[in-house]
């Protein structure tokens, strides 16, 4: 098993461009997540998908989107890139909402 | 506004301490959990408690629901549990974090 995945490991983007990032799960998890973590600010949740086809914002979902592709997948798309988006990005999942998170590698996206 | 606060935020332990991080919060929470950051940056989970004390190992957490207090302790402290150990609450549709416990143990 490889738990949670996400690509890319590492992005530079300039102002103004869209990216995606991919998340994966094989655990068969209900529930995904994303966050975002900056220095002195700990984690903070952008957006949240109980099931497929369901999503909720988060304490920071200004500037992103998000879609629940399948049970499996949860990406994260900024359609034009600011750098306040400078950080890095995790992704989770767990069984149901509460319930223990794994999270993926990460993402450190930098935006000039 | 901090809806979850860590303290303290840097500890420096000698190896065979134990060790004690606190977390408090200000919400209403459906679960606790307690989470360790490694020096790489991956982050795993340790425990998830909506009651009580649980026990892995060397790590006992706590949790009383009246005080809005959790404690995380580790005994018998080793070099490799030096991290960054987070505490997260789950609360409605929103999870809060605290900024984090770097511990540096020391052999």
């Amino acid at each position: 098993n490889a738990g949670v995945t996400q690509t890319p490991k590492f992005q530079v983007l300039k102002t103004g461009q869209s990216m995606t990032l991919q998340c994966a799960q094989d655990m068969n998890h209900n529930s995904m997540y994303w966050y975002r973590q900056d220095p002195g600010m700990g984690l903070r949740l952008i957006y949240y998908s109980a099931s497929e086809g369901t999503t909720d914002k988060g304490e920071v979902p200004n500037g992103y989107n998000v879609s629940r592709l399948n049970k499996r997948e949860f990406s994260l798309r900024l359609e034009s890139a600011a750098p306040s988006q400078t950080s890095v990005y995790f992704c989770a999942s767990s069984g149901q909402k509460y319930n223990e998170q794994f999270f993926g590698p990460g993402t450190r996206l930098t935006v000039l | 506004k901090n809806e979850v606060e860590q303290s303290p935020q840097n500890l420096t332990a000698q190896e065979g301490e134990f060790i004690t991080i606190n977390c408090s919060y200000s919400v209403g929470i459906s679960a606790l959990h307690w989470l360790q950051q490694h020096p790489g940056g991956g982050i795993v989970s340790l425990f998830m408690l909506s009651s009580g004390k649980k026990k892995h190992g060397r790590l006992i957490a706590t949790i009383n629901i009246q005080e809005k207090h959790s404690s995380l302790h580790i005994t018998a402290s080793h070099p490799r549990d030096s991290a960054v150990y987070i505490c997260a609450v789950g609360a409605g549709n929103q999870f809060y974090f605290g900024t984090g416990t770097s511990l540096t143990v020391i052999p």
